[in-house]
């Protein structure tokens, strides 16, 4: 079945740091990914998206390339901030339509030090 | 627009009681959908619904129940809590058009069992 593993947090970065979460997926098919964040205390939201090979997602200064060869999609971003604090979700779907599910990966905790 | 509401945002139980977690959206989301997140776990999938008198069963579903009598609401009852239920419970909706990818998550409610 489908499946996402990304990397182990917590991650701890000085603000102004690079960072690079690493998401590889497994699936059948041709799968959306997408990234989610989570801010203390609230529910997810989307960050970027990449619905086939080779697109590059980006929001906010993150960016993550949708790579069919070594089945990844990692989240980047040059310069972090402290307000970047929070849980980042690697999820797949099929195309949308009626029935497809997201699938997450178990999150990977970020943590920005001023 | 409140997007995704759930209440209430936190609930205590005691073993082997009942209870209804509320859902509601006013995007006229034909999609909506239940996860729990526990830690190291990711979100996995309850119960969804494509539609008012439409249910069926995610990754996780015994001990819930769901029903979807209109297209706003999607409750989610527990009929005897268990401390294995303890999580968070987060509700999300969408469009079910061909493209359209992105679940609009509620800010979440944190069960405790004891």
């Amino acid at each position: 079945g489908n499946s996402v593993t990304q990397m182990e947090g917590p991650v701890t970065l000085s603000e102004e740091a690079f960072l690079t979460i690493n998401c590889t997926y497994t699936a059948t098919g041709y799968p959306s990914l997408f990234w989610y964040v989570q801010y203390p205390g609230e529910g997810l939201q989307l960050l970027l998206k990449a619905t086939k090979a080779d697109d590059k997602g980006s929001n906010k200064g993150f960016e993550a390339t949708y790579r069919k060869e070594t089945t990844s999609f990692h989240l980047e971003k040059g310069s972090v901030q402290v307000s970047d604090s929070a849980v980042y979700f690697c999820a797949l779907s099929d195309l949308g339509g009626a029935t497809n599910k997201l699938i997450f990966g178990t999150g990977t905790l970020l943590a920005v030090q001023p | 627009n409140a997007g995704v509401t759930q209440t209430p945002k936190f609930q205590v139980l005691k073993t082997g009681q009942s209870m209804t977690l509320q859902c509601a959206q006013d995007m006229n989301h034909e999609y909506m959908s239940w996860y729990r997140q526990d830690p190291g776990m990711g979100l996995r999938l309850i119960h969804y619904s494509v539609g008012a008198g439409i249910t069926d069963q995610g990754e996780v579903p015994n001990g819930y129940n769901v029903s979807r009598s209109t297209t706003e609401d999607f409750p989610l009852r527990l009929l005897s809590a268990a401390p294995s239920q303890t999580s968070v419970y987060f509700c999300a909706s969408r469009s079910i058009g061909l493209f359209s990818y992105e679940q609009y998550f509620g800010p979440g409610t944190r069960l405790t069992v004891t």
